[in-house]
């Protein structure tokens, strides 16, 4: 079955940066994309970003693209997430989820998530 | 940039409801449209995609309509386990949007 499994809690200061591993497995994982989804109770949900472990495309929200950087390791299904420059609203439940694409939308929809990370942002 | 506003906010029911959850879309998304159903602590899960296609696993209780701007999720008889949040998502042009979430309580 498929599974996306995050890593676990990360508490950090202002200023400081997160990387957050999503491993997936159940499924081939170059074939779909992983998004990043945040989610804050002011905020709600948030999409931050997919990529593509096929050939490393990426697409950004424009509100995070200056300091956020997605990545994926195809040879051990894992998607990594890092966000730099830390502040405090920053402090969010951090999900992957895996993509699918479809061509004629030029976007894809969320079917499987990861349990989520708690990033909370602190001095 | 494309807004999704959903209504109501919150919604009251009892088991055994039919209940309505309406998003609308800014600009038209024509049928890139997916549905969400939370649980607190948990993650999403996908319950419906372009706009009215019941993702595998997914209760027939559930129905999805709509396209351009404006969507429709409807709950037919209404089960315990339905009682959650339940959030819009629009997919296209390389945007990717949620509405603020529908709150669903007895």
């Amino acid at each position: 079955q498929v599974q996306l499994v995050q890593s676990g809690p990360e508490v950090k200061k202002p200023g400081a940066s997160v990387k957050v591993s999503c491993k997936a497995s159940g499924y081939t994982f170059i074939n779909y994309g992983i998004n990043w989804v945040r989610q804050t109770p002011e905020q709600g949900l948030e999409w931050m970003g997919w990529i593509s472990p096929y050939n490393g495309k990426t697409h950004y929200a424009q509100k995070f693209q200056d300091r956020f950087t997605m990545t994926t390791d195809a040879s051990t299904s894992t998607a990594f997430m890092e966000l730099r420059s830390l502040r405090s609203d920053d402090t969010a439940v951090y999900y992957c989820a895996r993509g699918i694409w479809v061509g004629q939308a030029r976007g894809g929809y969320l079917d499987f998530w990861g349990q989520g990370t708690l990033v909370t942002v602190s001095s | 940039d494309i807004q999704m506003t959903q209504s109501p906010t919150t919604l009251s029911a009892s088991v055994g409801d039919t209940v309505t959850i309406t998003c609308r879309a800014s600009e038209s998304i024509s049928s890139w449209l997916a549905w969400f159903q939370q649980k607190p602590g948990r993650a999403p899960k996908l319950l419906i995609y372009q706009a009215s296609t019941l993702q595998s696993g997914v209760p027939s209780r559930f129905s999805g309509r709509g396209s351009g701007t404006e969507f429709t999720l409807t709950i037919t008889g209404l089960q315990p386990d339905d009682f959650a949040t339940y959030y819009c998502q629009q997919y296209n042009d390389y945007s990717w949007k949620f509405g603020q979430g529908t709150k669903v309580d007895i």
